[in-house]
C-alpha cells in the first residue's frame, strides 16, 4: 500500500525565515510525486511534478527536490501570502495517494 | 488553461435527501475524473475514479449505491449523494486529467470543492 507522510504537521515562520517541508513516501512504482497548495475551503492548486530522484523544480520562492525516499519543499524568504496547507502526493501504478499536509503560517 | 469547476460550491440539505454535485473541465477534455472527500485536517481520500462512458471504479469502503457517479461526457462528471446523513457532511473535491498533456501523466487538476452539510 502506498503511503505518504508529511512533516511537520504545522509550521509557523516569520516573514523572510526560510525553511523546508518534508514528504516521505513508500510507493510501488513511482510515476510521479506532486506538490499542491491548498487554501482553506478551496481545492488543491498544482505546484510541481517530480518524476525521478535528483530532480529539482523551482517556482518563485518555492523549490521542490526529490530523492528515492522523500521530497522536500524549500521555501525561501516566505511572505504572508505563502500561508496555506501544502500537500504532497505520489502517483503509483493505480492511484494518487495524498499526505495529510503541512499547514504553513507566515507571520509579517 | 486546465480549469476545473464544481457546482455548487456549498450546499446544506436535510437528512434523507439527495444532493448532486457537478464537476466540469472547462478548457480541456478528460476521459478520467476523480472524486475525493476531505475531512477537516485530513488528507484527500479518493472515493472513486470516473471514466467517460463507463461505470465508475469505487475505492474500498465507498458505497457505490450511496455515491452515484455519472460521467456522461468528456467534460462533465456528477456525484450524487443519495439519502444523505450527517456523517456524509464533508468537503467533496473532483479532479481531472488533461488528455492533451501527455508529458504530465498522473497530474490532476482539481476543482474548488463543494462543502456539503447535512442537517
Amino acid at each position: 500500500e502506498d503511503q505518504v507522510t508529511q512533516s511537520p504537521e504545522a509550521l509557523r515562520l516569520q516573514e523572510g525565515e526560510s525553511s523546508s517541508l518534508n514528504c516521505s513516501y513508500t510507493v510501488s512504482g513511482l510515476r510521479g510525486l506532486f506538490w499542491y497548495r491548498q487554501d482553506p475551503g478551496k481545492g488543491p492548486e498544482f505546484l510541481f511534478t517530480l518524476y525521478s530522484a535528483g530532480e529539482e523544480k523551482e517556482k518563485e520562492r518555492l523549490k521542490a527536490t526529490l530523492t528515492k525516499k522523500e521530497s522536500f519543499l524549500h521555501i525561501t524568504a516566505p511572505k504572508p501570502e505563502d500561508s496555506a496547507t501544502y500537500l504532497c502526493a505520489v502517483q503509483g501504478y493505480s492511484t494518487l495517494t495524498f499526505g495529510k499536509g503541512t499547514m504553513l503560517l507566515v507571520s509579517p | 488553461g486546465a480549469v476545473v469547476s464544481q457546482h455548487p460550491s456549498w450546499v446544506i440539505c436535510k437528512s434523507g435527501t439527495s444532493v448532486k454535485i457537478e464537476c466540469r473541465s472547462l478548457d480541456f477534455q478528460a476521459t478520467t475524473m476523480f472524486w475525493y472527500r476531505q475531512f477537516p485536517k485530513q488528507s484527500l481520500m479518493l472515493m472513486a475514479t470516473s471514466n467517460e462512458g463507463s461505470k465508475a471504479t469505487y475505492e474500498q469502503g465507498v458505497e457505490k449505491d450511496k455515491f452515484l457517479i455519472n460521467h456522461a461526457s468528456l467534460t462533465l462528471s456528477t456525484l450524487t449523494v443519495t439519502s444523505a446523513h450527517p456523517e456524509d457532511s464533508s468537503f467533496y473535491i473532483c479532479s481531472a486529467r488533461d488528455l492533451g498533456l501527455a508529458d504530465t501523466l498522473g497530474e490532476q487538476f482539481f476543482g474548488p470543492g463543494t462543502r456539503l452539510t447535512v442537517l
